[in-house]
């Protein structure tokens, strides 16, 4: 089976850098993917790591290392806006189709 | 372009009803998900399908049917609502398979049955 945890919330003041962490263990892994959800709203994609390292966009980074089954997003100079919940989701290497999601993170920031 | 939409966006649904909840999506994509998410957890795979007139189990998809007479579309269906149904559902599609991993989702479907 599959399983992913994250904290639960996560606190940070506007401007500050935070990480989001990651940890999975699964019965067979093809990459880790982020999602961001605001109140009410849809996840919308953020990046993938099928490879260890880290991947940048912008102000967000993602960062894998299958050897450790961890990964973590960054996210740096903190807006108001990126108050939202953040989620990992592994694809199932047996079933390119699946994917499961961790429970989420609540990134809250303030002023 | 719309991208994913569903219909409706809210539902109230006593014990034993039925109801069909409607995804559409006009980015030509080849796979499309059903999501559920309930409060203060992710999301979790109900059905899924890989191409028009193909369907496929999920991790929970006891108590739901789909179809996918066209591509565009992707339909989930309750045949007899039970309380434990109450979530938040949430259509999704992605490309085919060279970048699977980008999923775009809809707004979500608020279903509660009482």
């Amino acid at each position: 089976g599959q399983s992913l945890e994250q904290p639960s919330e996560v606190t940070a003041v506007e401007g500050a850098i935070v990480q989001i962490n990651c940890t999975y263990q699964t019965s067979g892994f093809y990459g880790l993917s982020w999602y961001q959800q605001h109140d009410g709203g849809a996840p919308t994609f953020l990046s993938y790591n099928a490879l260890d390292g880290l991947e940048e966009t912008g102000r967000f980074s993602s960062f894998l290392s299958r050897s450790d089954s961890y990964g973590y997003l960054l996210l740096q100079e903190l807006q108001m806006k990126d108050s939202a919940s953040y989620f990992c989701a592994v694809r199932d290497s047996g079933n390119f189709n699946k994917f499961y999601f961790g429970s989420g993170t609540k990134l809250n920031v303030k002023p | 372009n719309a991208g994913v939409t569903q219909t409706p966006k809210f539902r109230v649904l006593k014990t034993g009803q039925s109801m069909t909840l409607l995804c559409a999506q006009d980015m030509n994509h080849e796979y499309m998900y059903w999501y559920r998410q309930d409060p203060g957890m992710g999301l979790r795979l109900i059905h899924y399908s890989v191409g028009e007139g193909t369907t496929a189990k999920g991790e929970v998809p006891d108590g739901y049917n789909v179809s996918r007479l066209k591509k565009q579309n992707f339909l989930l269906g309750l045949e007899s609502a039970a309380p434990s149904q109450t979530s938040v559902y949430f259509c999704a599609s992605s490309l085919s398979q060279g970048s699977i991993y980008t999923q775009y989702f809809g707004p979500g479907t608020r279903l509660t049955v009482l």
